[in-house]
């Protein structure tokens, strides 16, 4: 049981605009930690794709953003491509653990 | 250019000791901010944060495994290694290590992974 919570699966069509949701608490999100995502490809190692809630690192398309409310944050995907099936993981760090933690993981699907 | 790359073996047996490797090069762990963290997938599961080394030598584990996990460095060589005692095929993993800056708080790259099967 991840301690950020992420919707298992979210699929759109091509062009599409898609959200991911990454729900938390007071302990991590809620704290003002920031949120981080990261972009796995099929058989591929996990990429950073948003750093402190809403900045993308060089190469990452304006297509990606983030944002963060309370004790959540969300990523979205606008103009879907086909490219862009992968896994999607949220990042925070939780104080009362005292330890970096990751969402249980959202499939995207391009229909 | 800041690279990664685990090393260690590929089956270990249940109740072993497992000892992995992450050499690394582009940056040094006794400058400032540097830390080095290890961080595991089970095949068709979510990533899970393991340890972390800091430029100071403090360390960090994780709250549920970290009676059995010790991270140590080795600043002239450029390596990280993590132990991880009494494996248990629940233990099957790909190990990960990347690269954190302190205050950034994010994982940023990570090495290729190396898939450790725990089996008899």
């Amino acid at each position: 049981q991840s301690v950020l919570t992420q919707p298992p699966s979210v699929s759109g069509a091509p062009g599409q605009r898609v959200t991911i949701s990454c729900a938390g608490n007071s302990s991590n999100i809620g704290t003002g930690y920031d949120v981080h995502w990261y972009q796995q490809l099929p058989g591929t190692v996990p990429k950073l794709l948003i750093s402190a809630t809403h900045n993308r690192p060089s190469g990452v398309p304006d297509r990606f953003s983030g944002s963060k409310s309370g004790t959540s944050a969300s990523l979205a995907i606008t103009g879907l491509q086909a490219e862009d099936e992968a896994d999607y993981y949220c990042q925070s760090y939780d104080v009362s653990l005292s330890a970096w933690v990751f969402g249980g993981g959202t499939k995207l699907t391009v229909l | 250019q800041v690279t990664l790359r685990e090393s260690g073996p590929a089956l270990v047996k249940p109740t072993q000791t497992l000892t992995l490797t992450c050499t690394f090069s582009g940056f040094s762990l006794s400058r400032s901010g540097a830390c080095v963290s290890w961080i595991r997938q089970p095949p068709g599961k979510a990533l899970e944060w393991l340890a972390l080394i800091d430029w100071d030598d403090e360390k960090h584990y994780s709250p549920s495994l970290k009676t059995r996990l010790t991270i140590s460095k080795d600043t002239s060589k450029n390596q990280v290694v993590l132990t991880m005692t009494d494996m248990d095929p629940e233990d099957t993993a790909t190990y990960y290590c990347a690269r954190m800056t302190w205050n950034d708080n994010w994982f940023d790259p990570w090495g290729q992974g190396i898939l450790v099967t725990v089996s008899s």
